[in-house]
């Protein structure tokens, strides 16, 4: 079974220019999650989505960050414009619906986005 | 002050050693306890969680939550090289996770 599959998985742009991360999850999960870690800190959760529905998107950063999610399959997390302070790790994590997601998320590998 | 408190390490130990990795918290709303192994260039993948003060038994690897102090521990028996990752702790609150820094850990054989 294929995990939670995150593309690309390095990603260098200049400041001020657009990239748009892409999430596949576990075929089924409708729980998808994206979180980031910023060089020396903690992971930090960014949003939550239900099939294509954002349940909880207080972790967004500012209205610099779209995240989609449209047909509950995959999702996008785009950065428009890129700041210098955007470099980091986004992780995708995904799990079924009703799970306690605590015991049943599972993450993707990440992508480093690197804006110089 | 940050939700969760690890320290970062990094945390350097002979084979076979037992290993000790604690966070702090401050959010008593927190409902679940979780520990994640993350390898160089991977995500993290759950290696154990729990819900009440006490303790939980994995092969070698033991999860302890002290509610009234706030204060959860994991412990490794018999350390193997292929344990060498960076540990995270990890809480629920709501429907999202908070992190801890991460203790990088480095068995040496």
């Amino acid at each position: 079974e294929a995990g939670v599959t995150q593309f690309p998985s390095h990603s260098v742009i200049e400041k001020g220019q657009t990239v748009t991360l892409r999430c596949d999850p576990i075929s089924g999960h409708d729980n998808l999650y994206w979180y980031r870690r910023v060089m020396g800190k903690e992971i930090k959760f960014l949003l939550h989505f239900v099939k294509e529905s954002k349940q909880d998107e207080s972790g967004m950063p500012n209205n610099r960050f779209l995240a989609e999610r449209t047909g509950g399959t995959y999702s996008t997390l785009k950065v428009q414009p890129a700041e210098l302070e955007d470099s980091g790790v986004y992780f995708c994590a995904s799990s079924p619906l009703g799970s306690t997601m605590n015991t049943e998320a599972f993450f993707g590998q990440g992508t480093r986005l690197t804006v110089v | 002050q940050k939700e969760v408190e690890q320290d970062p390490g990094p945390l350097s130990v002979p084979e076979g050693a037992i290993v000790s990795l604690n966070c702090t918290y401050s959010n008593s709303a927190f409902q679940y306890f979780m520990w994640y192994r993350q390898y160089s260039r991977k995500g993290p993948e759950l290696l154990m969680y729990t819900y009440s003060s006490g303790n939980k038994e994995d092969g070698r690897f033991t999860a302890q939550v002290d509610k009234s102090s706030k204060y959860i521990s994991l412990f490794i028996r018999d350390s193997q090289p292929s344990d060498s990752a960076t540990y995270l702790c990890a809480m629920r609150f709501v429907q999202k996770l908070v992190f801890g820094q991460g203790t990088r850990l480095t068995i040496n054989p």
